[in-house]
């Protein structure tokens, strides 16, 4: 069985601070990949960023890097230079390469401080 | 590029009534089609999901059930409402078939059962 957990309901973070959101997943499967997805107050999940299993180099896009550590089963989200339009929940999902569903975690609101 | 549509945003709808949801994909081909429920502060509860038109896969046994007479049409549908149908409704699309790639989501339903 495939599980996410994310343990932070909220986070608080200083404008331009980075801040770091925690995930860790299990599955037996070898090959899945991770994501990280954002609810602003208007509902929409927006897709940050992606993760493969066999992937050596931890993911980036833009400010949104994703911690892969394959060892402990960890996919931590950083956000750096933390902007008040980054107040919002995050999700982080998986889904292995043998199935079609993709598995979230409870999800950590994040609150940036101006 | 590929945009998925949803609708309506908001309804309002009273106990025992039916229900209609509509999501469509454009720019993808035979794409994996997936319907979400979220509670109000919650994470997001996967419904149904489908690989191909005709094939629902049902994840929560409710008095919810789910169509894709399209390849790129989903529909999700109830004969009488319950209070605890309100929510808040996503469609989400994903490439379809062997590997692992990211879901992306449609603008979201919020439905209140009255």
């Amino acid at each position: 069985a495939q599980k996410i957990t994310q343990t932070q309901p909220g986070m608080f973070v200083q404008e331009k601070e980075a801040v770091t959101l925690d995930c860790t997943y299990d599955t037996s499967d070898q090959s899945y990949g991770l994501f990280w997805y954002k609810q602003p107050s208007s509902g929409e999940m927006i897709f940050l960023i992606y993760q493969g299993s066999y992937d050596e180099q931890n993911a980036t896009e833009g400010r949104y890097s994703l911690n892969f550590q394959k060892a402990r089963k960890s996919a931590n989200l950083v956000i750096s230079a933390s902007q008040l339009g980054d107040s919002a929940m995050y999700f982080c999902a998986m889904r292995v390469n043998t199935g079609n569903q993709f598995y979230f975690g409870t999800g950590t609101s994040l609150t940036v401080i101006p | 590029s590929q945009t998925i549509h949803q609708w309506p945003a908001t309804l309002v709808q009273p106990v025992g009534s039916p229900l209609s949801l509509e999501c469509t994909v454009e720019g993808t081909s035979n794409p994996n089609l997936y319907w979400y429920r979220q509670a109000a502060g919650r994470g997001l509860q996967l419904l149904f999901y489908s690989v191909g038109i005709g094939q629902i896969s049902s994840e929560v046994p409710q008095n919810l059930s789910a169509s894709r007479p399209q390849d790129r049409q989903f529909i999700l549908s109830s004969k009488k409402l319950l209070l605890s149908d309100s929510g808040f409704y996503l469609c989400a699309w994903s490439i379809g078939g062997l590997g692992v790639y990211e879901q992306y989501f449609g603008p979201g339903t919020r439905l209140t059962v009255t």
